[in-house]
């Protein structure tokens, strides 16, 4: 059974652009939701995905966007990128609400 | 107070020894709790879940969910240096017609030592 897989593994950007990544849930996962992880803060969570529609949302600015598809693929978006943004950002699989959450490897964002 | 927390460690125990991890949690309302094991550079592995009162047993792990006293354990019998890592205690504070929501602890950092 395949895990959750994020695209790409590895990013470097600059600062002002924007950057787009990609999460697969596991076959019959359909809740993908979306997470920060920095060494001052920790993992936060951004927002949750489920049949297209986000039913949470974290405590980030607004330039930090998502959006599901109808296969349960889901894509994370940041634009005018800041320094600050320089993170590990992880997705989360589950079949349903409060059910095992499996993370993929991550994208490992630098914005230089 | 902080909605989860953890002893941030290190927790340093032979190997061989039964390590014990401790997470207390702020939201009654909590319906699901999650621990997660951290390598360095790596994502968060899922280790145990739980979401009913007592011990759930899985090999050499083991959870404990106190609801009452809003407390989750994990133990990790016969210790193995591979075990060293950092391990994220979770809990789903999202709520019944809303969304997951994953909050976390800051994690506590497991030494096993030869």
């Amino acid at each position: 059974k395949a895990g959750v897989t994020q695209t790409p593994r590895y990013l470097i950007k600059t600062r002002g652009q924007q950057v787009t990544l990609s999460c697969s849930p596991i076959s019959g996962h359909r809740s993908v939701s979306w997470y920060q992880q920095t060494p001052g803060q920790g993992l936060q969570f951004l927002f949750e995905y489920f049949s297209e529609t986000q039913r949470n949302k974290g405590n980030f600015p607004g330039r930090f966007s998502g959006r599901q598809f109808s296969n349960s693929r889901s894509e994370m978006n940041v634009s005018t990128l800041e320094l600050g943004d320089s993170a590990l950002y992880l997705c989360a699989s589950s079949r349903d609400l409060f059910t095992e959450a499996f993370f993929g490897q991550g994208t490992r964002l630098t914005v230089v | 107070q902080k909605e989860v927390e953890q002893n941030s460690g290190p927790l340093s125990v032979p190997e061989g020894a039964i390590a014990s991890l401790n997470c207390t949690y702020s939201d009654r309302g909590s319906q699901s709790f999650f621990w997660y094991r951290q390598y360095s550079g790596k994502s968060p592995e899922l280790i145990m879940f739980i979401y009913s009162n007592g011990d759930k047993e899985d090999g050499r792990f083991t959870a404990q969910l106190n609801k009452a006293s809003q407390y989750v354990s994990l133990l990790i019998r016969d210790s193995q240096p591979s075990d060293s890592a950092t391990y994220l205690c979770a809990v789903n504070t999202g709520l019944t017609g809303g969304g997951n929501k994953l909050t976390f602890g800051t994690g506590t950092q497991l030494k096993v030592e030869l």
